[in-house]
């Protein structure tokens, strides 16, 4: 099992541009999260989704969008990026409420 | 919403010596309690969980209690070690949405 795995590893934008950040797992896992964590913080949520076709917004959701069309996939779309999107992205999966995440390897975004 | 305060923020002790780490948080409904450590520049990794059912946990070296009432729950690390350097997370989840504390950077000086 690959576990969850992310792409891009890194990535640098300029503002007003948009991209996708892909999310994928092979743990059949129906839970799936977005956070970002910003240096010297904790992880913050962006959206989340307890199955495919249901997603739903977490604390800071504003800027980005996401959608659930399969079990596997998980993707977070940055619709016009900004610098204060400068950050490293989570993508995570689990398989019940009270099971730990898996995390992927992270995105590290630069904003320019 | 869900709002999780760790305490403390940085965390310095010898080798050998316990480490406590503390959270509260507010929701009730909240009922799955992990706690991930952090190495730099890696992905979060789980070191110990608990349900809302349970009041303690153990295992080797580390230990988790919950007060439900009181809404905290701690993390205990016991004879530590280099290795254990690194950042900790506590996190109160709910229903598959969880919120995670800002962290405490522990360093066990050798």
């Amino acid at each position: 099992n690959a576990g969850v795995t992310q792409t891009p590893k890194f990535q640098v934008l300029k503002t007003g541009q948009s991209m996708t950040l892909q999310c994928a797992q092979d743990m059949n896992h129906e839970y799936m999260s977005w956070y970002r964590q910003d240096p010297g913080m904790g992880l913050r949520l962006i959206h989340y989704s307890v199955g495919a076709g249901i997603t739903d917004q977490g604390e800071v959701p504003n800027g980005y969008n996401v959608s659930r069309s399969t079990t596997e996939d998980f993707p977070l779309r940055l619709l016009s990026a900004a610098p204060s999107q400068t950050s490293v992205y989570f993508c995570a999966s689990t398989k019940s409420w009270d099971q730990p995440q898996h995390f992927g390897d992270g995105t590290r975004l630069s904003i320019l | 919403g869900e709002n999780v305060e760790q305490h403390p923020s940085t965390l310095s002790v010898q080798e050998g010596d316990s480490a406590v780490i503390k959270c509260t948080y507010s929701d009730s409904a909240s009922n799955y309690f992990p706690w991930y450590k952090q190495e730099l520049g890696k992905r979060p990794q789980l070191i110990i969980d608990i349900r809302s059912n349970v009041g303690e946990k153990k295992d080797q070296r580390i230990a988790v209690t919950l007060n439900k009432t009181a809404k905290h729950f701690s993390l205990h690390i016991t004879e530590t070690q280099p290795e254990d350097s690194a950042v900790y997370f506590c996190a109160a989840s709910n229903a598959g949405k969880s919120t995670f504390g800002d962290g405490t950077t522990l360093t066990v000086k050798p």
